[in-house]
Parts: C-alpha cells; sequence; structure tokens
C-alpha cells in the first residue's frame, strides 16, 4: 500500500480525444507531484501542488495539459487533444513529511 | 540543473551475487536521496531514503551509500535473488525549497536462477 491511489490503471484513447486522470493521496499530504515516464526512462517531472496551489510547472507541461488540486486533497489531470506522444506512464507521489515520496501504481495512456 | 546518471543501464547476473548499482549527480546542494524499485508496468516503491547529512542507509539485504561531495551514491544488494528482478532508481531532491526528486534512468537488473 503506497498511499496513493490512481485511476484509472490503464486508458487507451483515440488521438485527439481528451483523457483525464485522477490520483488520490489516502491521508492529507502538503504536497502532490505529477510525473510522466516512456519506456526505457526514469520519471520525468511534470508539476506540483502544496495544498491546491500548483507552484510549478515543467516545460514539459504543455497548454493541451491542465492539473488541477481543488481542495488540497485528490488531483486531476487532464490532456486536450491527445497525440501519440503522449503515450505514457503518469506517475503520481506525495512527499511525507521527511521528504520520502511515495507513488502510486500510475495511469498507463496508450494513444492510437 | 541537477543531472542524475546510472551505472550501468542494465545487468544480469546469476542468483546468489552481491551487486552494486551505482547512481551519481551534479550539483552536490541536495536534501536528501531515495532509491525506488520498479517492476515492469508498476509504479515505484520506495527502498531507502538517505537524508544528506547521513553516510548510509541499510534494509534488509539493501545498503546505500551517499557521498554528498563527489555526488555518488551506490546501492549494494547482497545475496542476488530472482526476485530482485526490476528496475532501480535513483532520485535527488534538491535544497532550493521546491523539493522535486530529479530521477535517472535507472538500472535494469536480472538475476537468473
Amino acid at each position: 500500500d503506497t498511499g496513493v491511489s490512481q485511476n484509472p490503471r490503464h486508458k487507451i484513447t483515440k488521438r485527439g480525444q481528451n483523457v483525464t486522470f485522477r490520483c488520490d493521496p489516502i491521508s492529507e499530504h502538503n504536497r502532490l507531484y505529477w510525473y510522466r515516464q516512456t519506456l526505457g526512462q526514469g520519471p520525468e517531472f511534470l508539476t506540483y501542488f502544496q495544498n491546491e496551489a500548483q507552484l510549478e510547472k515543467s516545460r514539459l507541461l504543455s497548454d493541451r495539459f491542465s492539473a488541477e488540486r481543488p481542495k488540497g486533497s485528490f488531483s486531476t489531470l487532464e490532456i486536450q487533444r491527445t497525440e501519440q506522444g503522449d503515450s505514457a506512464m503518469y506517475l503520481c507521489a506525495i512527499l511525507d513529511q521527511g521528504t520520502e515520496a511515495f507513488f502510486g501504481q500510475g495511469t498507463r495512456l496508450t494513444v492510437v | 540543473k541537477q543531472e542524475v546518471t546510472q551505472i550501468p543501464a542494465a545487468l544480469s547476473v546469476p542468483e546468489g551475487e552481491n551487486l552494486v548499482l551505482n547512481c551519481s549527480f551534479t550539483d552536490s546542494a541536495i536534501y536528501n536521496l531515495q532509491w525506488f524499485r520498479q517492476d515492469p508496468g508498476k509504479g515505484l516503491t520506495s527502498l531507502l531514503l538517505i537524508q544528506s547529512s547521513q553516510r548510509e542507509q541499510t534494509s534488509g539485504r539493501l545498503n546505500a551509500s551517499l557521498d554528498k561531495s563527489s555526488g555518488r551514491s551506490t546501492l549494494y544488494i547482497a545475496a542476488s535473488q530472482p526476485g530482485d528482478s526490476a528496475t532501480y532508481l535513483c532520485a535527488v531532491t534538491g535544497s532550493g525549497g521546491s523539493y522535486i526528486p530529479t530521477f535517472g534512468r535507472g538500472t535494469s537488473l536480472i538475476v537468473h536462477p
């Protein structure tokens, strides 16, 4: 039990469609992070929240991507007008008080 | 910008061998370093966390060391088992305040019986 639940686990979508992923920390954590991981690569930082405030975005996060964390609990990541290059594993992480990061099982997106 | 490098990229060993996985980073101003394990198609499982003031951490057959000044960490796996087969990732968190872990590409380990 990583303390982070991500849904869906897998998503297959046609190019041009919009998709939304959800991240639910089991308990309250101030910081929530989104990463993207492609095959054979390490996770790459996309964005993070402190409570409900989105504090930093990577240049990887194009204007087709938007993330929210209403009420500072769960978070959503939406991709509009998906492209084949968006196919990846999207990972959510939380940091506990000792700044040890815990990750969810990820959402694997396949754009066909 | 922090860069993290992991060597080797892949490793295949017979069961029972002791292993050393390497991680190097370019900016020594770190808050901590964390080792993760990732099974195919799965998320990341935290193995060990080393704070910047620490030199090593141990958990079972795993031992991680940190030499902040030289920008290096090693993960030592004793008496490897087939169940250890996975990708091992190193992540460095900078001390600048945003606490964003930066990852290497990982070492893909296969332990064969």
